[in-house]
């Protein structure tokens, strides 16, 4: 029930792009994104609850397709402070346990 | 608004001794609990979860244990560490079980087990 993460890292120049997608076999009630500096505590970024909604967060959004069970964490204009590896996570239901992903290592340089 | 600690942040134990490891929450009540460890790079994985005083749930059979004395008090414990409890360990909470589950993490304990 563990959510799968792609890519497993990403590199990325000031100022460039970026999609973490995180998919499901299980059907979806919510997804969960934290991004997690090293040596951290994961930071809640934003929930998507089913719905197909998009939401944001700064630069950062997401969207949640229910149907393919799957969300993409978009982020634009990538800063600096954007690396660190970022965890989906994924509920089944209102009483479900939440499932974390393995993680997105993001780099950004300057 | 809420917050959570941990303590001790870092904790250097030798191979077969205790541990005890404290979370607390504050500005909530009867919150859901967690335990999680994170091995070095890798991602969360899920030791405990609590929905209310000493309502334990455990998802990976080990040599831990957890408490919940109080409603805003969660303990990890272990009777014996192993070189392979060393880790990163994260207590959450989230707001109780109707709730979207969103889960705030607390600071976390770096356990080296030597």
């Amino acid at each position: 029930q563990q959510p799968v993460q792609s890519p497993q890292a990403v590199i990325l120049r000031e100022g460039e792009d970026a999609v973490i997608n995180c998919s499901s076999s299980k059907a979806l009630y919510s997804v969960h994104w934290y991004r997690q500096k090293h040596g951290e505590a994961p930071v809640f970024l934003m929930i998507l609850l089913k719905g197909g909604e998009q939401k944001g967060h700064e630069k950062i959004s997401a969207s949640f397709n229910e149907k393919k069970q799957q969300s993409s964490l978009y982020l634009t204009a990538s800063q600096l402070s954007y690396s660190g590896t970022y965890f989906c996570g994924s509920r089944g239901s209102t009483l479900g346990r939440l499932y974390f992903g393995r993680g997105t290592q993001l780099t950004v340089w300057p | 608004s809420q917050t959570i600690h941990q303590w001790p942040a870092t904790l250097v134990q030798p191979v077969g001794s205790p541990l005890s490891l404290e979370c607390t929450v504050e500005g909530t009540s009867n919150p859901n609990l967690y335990w999680y460890r994170q091995a070095a790079g890798r991602g969360l994985q899920l030791l405990f979860y609590s929905v209310g005083i000493g309502q334990i749930s455990s998802e990976v059979p080990q040599n831990l244990s957890a408490s919940r004395p109080q409603d805003r008090q969660f303990i990890l414990s272990s009777k014996k560490l192993l070189l392979s409890d060393s880790g990163f360990y994260l207590c959450a909470w989230s707001r109780p079980v109707f709730g979207a589950g969103e889960q705030y993490f607390g600071p976390g304990t770096r356990l080296t087990v030597t």
